[in-house]
């Protein structure tokens, strides 16, 4: 695709509800980036996906929150129990060949999760 | 852990003149990346330039480029010849040798006609 796309671009939930977002990468780039990103904070690193490696977790801020990259591409974040101070804009990045080089990281416009 | 510290939430400048957007981090390693992005209200992150920290020369991109201090942790952006579409959140982001990316709380830059 031309870029990396994300879905839905905004979701309204009620807490308590499970969500799913969804990160469609660039082809062909091989790391997958997830981030979180609170009103008038920066982004906040949450998983790492980095070819067939185990995923880099480190940054997920409970045991609610999940994610999984599907055949190298597609990735899906899951929220479950989702609660108000979820509410925040969830973003997507992907980078061509990962690991410790200079490739550049791309963004996808986001998903704003409102949780009421 | 690592630290990125923006200290300018706002940040003005006229246009076709010429603004510096401060980041410094904290960090125990000898070997990494700086980045500082741009994100526009349509919330699309953008990157605008990258420094490796082993390099001594400033990166250069344009109307923009970097004042890296290796010793005081500094990694300043400096736009010249500001233009109304340069009107941005700018995060300055620091990458690991583990591939883990911190960014700064953003700098909101607003351009004046």
């Amino acid at each position: 695709g031309a870029g990396v796309s994300q879905s839905p671009s905004n979701k309204v939930t009620e807490k308590g509800k499970d969500v799913e977002l969804r990160c469609d990468p660039i082809s062909g780039h091989t790391a997958l980036y997830w981030y979180r990103q609170s009103l008038g904070q920066g982004l906040e690193f949450l998983i790492y996906f980095q070819g067939n490696s185990a995923p880099d977790k480190s940054g997920l801020p409970s045991d609610r929150f999940s994610a999984e990259r599907t055949g190298g591409s597609v990735s899906t974040l899951t929220i479950q129990r989702t609660q108000q101070e979820d509410s925040a804009v969830y973003l997507c990045a992907s980078i061509q060949r990962g690991g410790y080089s200079t490739d550049t990281q791309y963004f996808g416009p986001g998903t704003r999760l409102t949780v009421l | 852990a690592q630290t990125v510290t923006q200290s300018q939430p706002e940040m003005s400048v006229q246009e076709a003149e010429t603004v510096t957007l401060s980041c410094t981090y904290d960090t125990s390693e000898s070997d990494y990346y700086l980045f500082w992005y741009k994100q526009p209200p349509s919330r699309q992150m953008i990157l605008v330039i990258r420094q490796e920290a082993y390099k001594q020369q400033n990166a250069t991109e344009n109307r923009f480029s970097v004042n890296f201090q290796k010793a005081a942790k500094s990694f300043s952006l400096k736009i010249s010849d500001s233009q109304l579409g340069d009107a941005a959140m700018y995060f300055c982001a620091y990458r690991t040798t583990g591939n883990q990316f911190y960014f700064g709380t953003g700098t909101s830059l607003t351009v004046i006609p």
